[in-house]
């Protein structure tokens, strides 16, 4: 199975600040038939199911903010907010779909400061 | 409105069973591929299991951890899929999520239900 690891663990955040978390693969989420990375990041708040922010490495998906982008390369992945509001607390997880099973990381749990 | 509503979930014991239920409306459920996950309290979200579209076979995969004691169903008629919850263990104790893409898989799981709690115990 491929493992996603996340860093940090805790983000503590300023409002309008910036901020940015890591996602480490353990192999290559490129699919070389289709040149697309199959890697997402999601959104947990309080209570509710995780949200789709970005798809396959850098699109955002519709109605997300563009204060939220996403990068990397074949195995590091980055998620950024360019500035921090109080409504973004929660806990940030990346998702692989390159391979079955789909695995998720262990999330980072961004607060504000 | 685009949308997933769950029902089932509940108490049970070990070795019982339960099925849970994940009606769709807002979007073309035929055309999708219906995962389910699960998120056990302090640990990270487990992958179930997916069933694919009438195209693909309905074709089934499950993670290791239930392979064998869940099945994933669907019914296009009434745009809703099921997972069926055999041989239950107290290790099966989490919220459970529906899935899917809305439109295509390469664009992510852009939809997914509210959740419903199992708990296994004696």
């Amino acid at each position: 199975d491929i493992v996603l690891t996340q860093t940090p663990l805790s983000l503590p955040v300023t409002p309008g600040e910036p901020a940015s978390m890591s996602c480490r693969s353990s192999q290559s989420l490129l699919d070389s038939d289709d040149g697309n990375t199959y890697l997402d990041w999601y959104v947990q708040r309080a209570g509710q199911p995780p949200q789709l922010l970005i798809y396959a490495l850098s699109y955002r998906a519709s109605g997300v903010s563009d204060r939220f982008s996403g990068s990397g390369s074949d195995t590091d992945h980055t998620l950024k907010i360019t500035r921090v509001e109080a409504e973004d607390v929660g806990v940030y997880f990346c998702m692989q779909r390159r391979e079955i099973p789909v695995t998720f990381g262990g999330g980072t749990k961004v607060e504000i400061k | 409105e685009v949308q997933l509503k769950q029902s089932g979930g509940g108490f049970v014991q070990p070795g019982e069973s339960l099925k849970l239920s994940c009606a769709a409306s807002g979007f073309i459920f035929s055309n999708s591929v219906i995962h389910w996950v699960r998120q056990a309290s302090g640990r990270r979200l487990e992958w179930v299991g997916h069933i694919r579209n009438r195209v693909d076979n309905y074709a089934t995969r499950y993670g290791e951890s239930v392979e064998g004691r869940f099945a994933i169903s669907r019914d296009d008629s009434e745009n809703t899929a099921y997972l069926q919850l055999s041989n239950l263990r107290a290790e099966d104790t989490a919220v459970y999520y529906c899935t899917a893409s809305t439109v295509d898989y390469y664009y992510g799981l852009d939809v997914w239900g509210q959740g419903t709690t199992v708990i296994v115990s004696s």
